[in-house]
């Protein structure tokens, strides 16, 4: 079945300690999204692709970077992990114009 | 930017209807979305409804949506225990951006 995928499921890593949080899509989709979702809140979009143009949203912090190196997978970096970074990170495809599918989430802890 | 508003919560008893609803206040969205959100997973898309319809259904879904007063609803009849989960309406803006609401926790008792 066509999907979205994102590895690990979960993720603990120490305060300041690089993370890389993984993102795979089976669907052929030119567009992929990266979006943070705090507990109890709505998601928020970090960035997204268009094919290979990076966009950044304006409040994205600089500690968070993406790497897309091909079609089928989009990486999410946190070069410096804080405790306010601990929250469900989500990633989404979709075509052009088209409607968002989203994968399972990555839960983040940060110790 | 776009606002988009739920209500927080809704409890319902099992095969009565739910009625969830959204406010938003970017006229020029084109379409408008539901996802249902369960516990620990990512977003699953429902329905969607374009800006110039009024009404979609599908299944057990309804969406209504009035232009006019900036309001959608969903409507999900005959609720089972499978449906308690959180549920998000989004407008979609420029750049096939998202703008989400905060979300509202349904609750469906047996």
């Amino acid at each position: 079945d066509a999907m979205v995928i994102q590895n690990p499921r979960y993720q603990v890593t120490q305060f300041g300690k690089p993370v890389t949080l993984s993102c795979s899509q089976t669907l052929n989709h030119n567009v992929m999204y990266w979006y943070q979702q705090k507990s109890s809140q709505a998601p928020k979009l970090l960035f997204h692709y268009y094919d290979k143009d990076f966009n950044n949203e304006a409040d994205t912090p600089d500690n968070f970077q993406s790497r897309r190196p091909n079609t089928s997978f989009c990486f999410l970096d946190i070069r410096s992990p804080g405790l306010g970074d601990a929250a469900m990170y989500l990633c989404a495809t979709s075509p052009r114009g088209g409607e968002q599918f989203f994968g399972p989430g990555t839960r983040l802890t940060v110790l | 930017g776009e606002d988009v508003e739920q209500s927080l919560f809704l409890s319902v008893r099992e095969g009565d209807s739910s009625v969830i609803n959204c406010t938003y206040t970017d006229s020029s969205s084109t379409y408008l979305y539901w996802y249902k959100q369960e516990p620990g997973a990512g977003l699953q898309l429902l329905t969607y409804i374009f800006s110039n319809m009024d009404m979609k259904q599908d299944q057990r879904l309804t969406v209504l949506l009035n232009k006019k007063d900036k309001h959608l609803s969903l409507r999900i009849a005959d609720t089972q225990t499978g449906d308690s989960a959180i549920y998000f309406c989004a407008g979609k803006a420029a750049g096939n951006k998202l703008t989400f609401g905060g979300g509202t926790r349904v609750l469906v008792k047996p």
